[in-house]
Protein backbone atom coordinates (compact mmCIF):
# COMPACT_ATOMS: atom_id res chain seq x y z
CA UNK A 1 0.00 0.00 0.00
CA UNK A 2 0.89 3.36 -0.05
CA UNK A 3 1.04 4.85 3.42
CA UNK A 4 2.22 3.53 6.74
CA UNK A 5 0.04 0.17 8.35
CA UNK A 6 -0.20 -0.66 10.99
CA UNK A 7 -1.78 -4.46 12.50
CA UNK A 8 -3.87 -5.38 14.39
CA UNK A 9 -6.17 -2.34 14.48
CA UNK A 10 -7.72 -3.30 17.62
CA UNK A 11 -6.15 -5.27 20.39
CA UNK A 12 -7.43 -6.60 23.92
CA UNK A 13 -5.36 -8.09 25.85
CA UNK A 14 -5.34 -9.39 29.69
CA UNK A 15 -3.48 -8.05 31.93
CA UNK A 16 0.17 -9.97 32.59
CA UNK A 17 0.17 -10.75 28.49
CA UNK A 18 2.28 -10.67 26.13
CA UNK A 19 1.61 -8.49 22.83
CA UNK A 20 3.33 -7.78 19.47
CA UNK A 21 2.42 -4.06 17.27
CA UNK A 22 3.33 -4.25 13.83
CA UNK A 23 4.08 -1.05 11.53
CA UNK A 24 4.59 -1.42 7.80
CA UNK A 25 6.09 1.78 7.00
CA UNK A 26 6.31 3.78 3.25
CA UNK A 27 8.56 1.41 0.97
CA UNK A 28 12.06 2.81 0.82
CA UNK A 29 11.33 5.32 4.24
CA UNK A 30 14.78 4.86 6.29
CA UNK A 31 13.42 6.53 9.29
CA UNK A 32 10.45 5.03 11.48
CA UNK A 33 8.65 6.23 14.60
CA UNK A 34 6.81 4.64 17.36
CA UNK A 35 4.74 6.86 19.80
CA UNK A 36 2.09 6.41 21.81
CA UNK A 37 -1.48 8.53 22.20
CA UNK A 38 -3.12 7.86 25.53
CA UNK A 39 -6.40 9.35 25.65
CA UNK A 40 -6.58 13.28 25.53
CA UNK A 41 -3.30 13.65 25.11
CA UNK A 42 -0.67 14.29 22.39
CA UNK A 43 1.31 11.29 20.98
CA UNK A 44 4.37 10.44 23.07
CA UNK A 45 7.34 9.44 21.53
CA UNK A 46 8.59 6.11 22.46
CA UNK A 47 11.53 5.02 19.90
CA UNK A 48 13.16 6.41 16.36
CA UNK A 49 14.83 3.85 13.78
CA UNK A 50 17.15 4.91 11.06
CA UNK A 51 17.66 1.88 9.42
CA UNK A 52 18.03 -1.27 11.27
CA UNK A 53 19.67 -0.16 14.57
CA UNK A 54 17.23 2.11 17.29
CA UNK A 55 18.85 5.90 17.23
CA UNK A 56 16.72 6.60 19.55
CA UNK A 57 14.96 4.68 22.51
CA UNK A 58 14.94 7.36 25.42
CA UNK A 59 11.06 7.37 25.22
CA UNK A 60 10.55 3.95 25.94
CA UNK A 61 8.98 3.89 29.33
CA UNK A 62 10.77 0.69 30.87
CA UNK A 63 12.26 -2.53 29.69
CA UNK A 64 8.88 -4.17 29.11
CA UNK A 65 8.95 -2.48 26.16
CA UNK A 66 11.04 -3.27 23.00
CA UNK A 67 10.64 -2.41 19.41
CA UNK A 68 12.52 -4.06 16.53
CA UNK A 69 13.33 -3.62 12.73
CA UNK A 70 15.65 -6.54 11.77
CA UNK A 71 15.64 -5.50 7.92
CA UNK A 72 15.18 -2.29 7.79
CA UNK A 73 11.19 -2.22 7.27
CA UNK A 74 8.94 -3.91 8.69
CA UNK A 75 9.15 -2.96 12.76
CA UNK A 76 7.47 -4.84 15.54
CA UNK A 77 6.79 -3.23 18.93
CA UNK A 78 6.69 -5.91 21.94
CA UNK A 79 4.75 -5.49 25.05
CA UNK A 80 5.94 -7.83 27.91
CA UNK A 81 3.56 -8.46 30.91
CA UNK A 82 1.26 -5.95 30.01
CA UNK A 83 -0.43 -3.60 32.05
CA UNK A 84 -3.86 -1.04 32.61
CA UNK A 85 -2.13 1.73 32.11
CA UNK A 86 -0.17 0.69 28.87
CA UNK A 87 -3.64 0.86 27.51
CA UNK A 88 -3.45 3.69 24.61
CA UNK A 89 -3.20 3.70 20.93
CA UNK A 90 -0.08 3.08 19.26
CA UNK A 91 1.18 5.13 16.43
CA UNK A 92 3.66 4.13 13.51
CA UNK A 93 5.25 7.20 11.50
CA UNK A 94 7.81 6.70 8.94
CA UNK A 95 10.22 9.52 7.05
CA UNK A 96 12.45 9.28 4.33
CA UNK A 97 14.95 11.29 6.64
CA UNK A 98 18.01 10.55 6.27
CA UNK A 99 21.25 11.09 9.03
CA UNK A 100 22.50 14.56 9.34
CA UNK A 101 19.64 15.95 7.40
CA UNK A 102 16.71 18.07 8.99
CA UNK A 103 13.16 16.39 9.43
CA UNK A 104 10.77 15.94 6.36
CA UNK A 105 7.23 15.46 6.97
CA UNK A 106 6.84 11.56 9.34
CA UNK A 107 3.82 9.81 7.77
CA UNK A 108 1.98 8.73 10.26
CA UNK A 109 -0.57 4.81 9.99
CA UNK A 110 -3.32 5.26 12.05
CA UNK A 111 -2.46 3.15 14.70
CA UNK A 112 -3.37 0.31 17.02
CA UNK A 113 -5.55 0.60 19.82
CA UNK A 114 -4.70 -1.33 22.71
CA UNK A 115 -6.59 -2.37 25.76
CA UNK A 116 -5.59 -4.28 28.58
CA UNK A 117 -8.13 -5.74 30.77
CA UNK B 1 14.10 18.91 27.34
CA UNK B 2 12.30 20.88 24.76
CA UNK B 3 8.80 21.13 25.54
CA UNK B 4 5.53 22.68 23.80
CA UNK B 5 2.66 24.30 24.87
CA UNK B 6 -0.50 24.36 23.32
CA UNK B 7 -3.00 27.24 24.78
CA UNK B 8 -6.34 26.16 24.74
CA UNK B 9 -7.47 22.55 25.19
CA UNK B 10 -10.87 23.39 23.12
CA UNK B 11 -11.90 25.97 20.67
CA UNK B 12 -15.13 27.25 19.52
CA UNK B 13 -15.23 29.81 16.66
CA UNK B 14 -18.05 29.91 13.94
CA UNK B 15 -18.05 29.33 10.40
CA UNK B 16 -16.30 31.79 8.29
CA UNK B 17 -14.19 33.79 11.44
CA UNK B 18 -10.60 33.59 12.05
CA UNK B 19 -9.01 30.59 13.19
CA UNK B 20 -6.67 30.90 15.51
CA UNK B 21 -4.92 27.93 18.23
CA UNK B 22 -1.93 28.94 19.82
CA UNK B 23 1.19 26.75 20.14
CA UNK B 24 4.68 27.70 21.89
CA UNK B 25 7.72 25.66 22.63
CA UNK B 26 11.24 25.75 24.92
CA UNK B 27 14.09 25.39 23.18
CA UNK B 28 17.75 26.84 23.19
CA UNK B 29 18.58 25.96 20.01
CA UNK B 30 16.51 26.91 16.64
CA UNK B 31 14.10 24.27 16.64
CA UNK B 32 11.96 22.46 13.51
CA UNK B 33 8.14 22.94 13.94
CA UNK B 34 4.90 21.42 12.87
CA UNK B 35 1.23 21.32 12.96
CA UNK B 36 -0.66 17.82 12.70
CA UNK B 37 -4.36 17.92 12.48
CA UNK B 38 -6.09 14.29 13.32
CA UNK B 39 -9.28 14.15 11.95
CA UNK B 40 -11.86 11.42 13.88
CA UNK B 41 -11.33 8.33 13.33
CA UNK B 42 -8.66 9.00 10.83
CA UNK B 43 -3.99 8.97 11.55
CA UNK B 44 -2.24 12.55 11.67
CA UNK B 45 -1.81 14.68 8.99
CA UNK B 46 0.62 17.18 8.46
CA UNK B 47 -0.85 20.92 7.84
CA UNK B 48 2.63 22.53 7.45
CA UNK B 49 5.87 22.95 8.90
CA UNK B 50 8.57 25.24 9.60
CA UNK B 51 12.44 24.22 9.18
CA UNK B 52 14.46 26.94 7.78
CA UNK B 53 13.72 30.54 5.81
CA UNK B 54 10.66 32.23 5.68
CA UNK B 55 8.93 32.61 8.91
CA UNK B 56 5.32 32.42 7.72
CA UNK B 57 4.82 28.82 6.07
CA UNK B 58 1.54 27.93 4.26
CA UNK B 59 -0.12 24.57 4.64
CA UNK B 60 -2.78 22.93 3.51
CA UNK B 61 -6.31 23.91 3.33
CA UNK B 62 -6.09 27.32 3.80
CA UNK B 63 -4.06 27.43 7.37
CA UNK B 64 -1.02 29.03 7.64
CA UNK B 65 1.82 29.65 10.79
CA UNK B 66 3.88 32.01 11.76
CA UNK B 67 7.82 31.74 13.68
CA UNK B 68 8.40 34.08 16.01
CA UNK B 69 11.45 33.17 17.19
CA UNK B 70 11.40 36.64 20.05
CA UNK B 71 8.33 35.12 21.28
CA UNK B 72 8.65 31.23 21.10
CA UNK B 73 5.50 30.66 19.37
CA UNK B 74 4.28 29.28 15.80
CA UNK B 75 0.15 29.75 16.33
CA UNK B 76 -1.79 28.58 13.14
CA UNK B 77 -4.14 30.91 11.72
CA UNK B 78 -7.03 30.28 9.08
CA UNK B 79 -8.57 33.31 7.66
CA UNK B 80 -12.62 31.77 7.45
CA UNK B 81 -13.54 28.53 9.01
CA UNK B 82 -15.12 25.45 7.56
CA UNK B 83 -17.44 23.22 9.26
CA UNK B 84 -14.83 20.78 7.85
CA UNK B 85 -11.85 21.66 9.55
CA UNK B 86 -13.94 20.53 12.94
CA UNK B 87 -10.46 18.09 14.55
CA UNK B 88 -7.75 18.10 16.57
CA UNK B 89 -4.76 20.00 15.74
CA UNK B 90 -1.22 19.07 17.19
CA UNK B 91 1.86 21.82 17.30
CA UNK B 92 5.27 19.50 17.40
CA UNK B 93 8.69 20.72 17.48
CA UNK B 94 11.75 18.34 16.31
CA UNK B 95 15.32 19.37 17.73
CA UNK B 96 18.08 18.21 15.64
CA UNK B 97 21.11 17.24 18.03
CA UNK B 98 24.51 15.97 16.26
CA UNK B 99 22.87 15.16 13.14
CA UNK B 100 19.75 13.00 12.46
CA UNK B 101 16.25 13.07 12.88
CA UNK B 102 14.91 13.16 16.13
CA UNK B 103 11.16 12.13 16.93
CA UNK B 104 8.71 14.35 17.45
CA UNK B 105 7.55 16.57 20.85
CA UNK B 106 3.71 17.25 20.93
CA UNK B 107 1.94 19.24 22.16
CA UNK B 108 -1.79 17.90 24.46
CA UNK B 109 -4.11 19.39 21.40
CA UNK B 110 -6.61 21.43 20.52
CA UNK B 111 -9.91 20.55 19.73
CA UNK B 112 -11.26 23.02 17.22
CA UNK B 113 -15.12 23.39 16.89
CA UNK B 114 -17.21 25.29 14.43
CA UNK B 115 -20.40 26.54 15.55
CA UNK B 116 -22.66 26.84 12.00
Amino acid sequence: GAGVSQTPSNKVTEKGKYVELRCDPISGHTALYWYRQSLGQGPEFLIYFQGTGAADDSGLPNDRFFAVRPEGSVSTLKIQRTERGDSAVYLCASSPTGQGLPPTEAFFGQGTRLTVV
Amino acid sequence: AQSVTQLGSHVSVSEGALVLLRCNYSSSVPPYLFWYVQYPNQGLQLLLKYTTGATLVKGINGFEAEFKKSETSFHLTKPSAHMSDAAEYFCAVSFTSGGGADGLTFGKGTHLIIQP
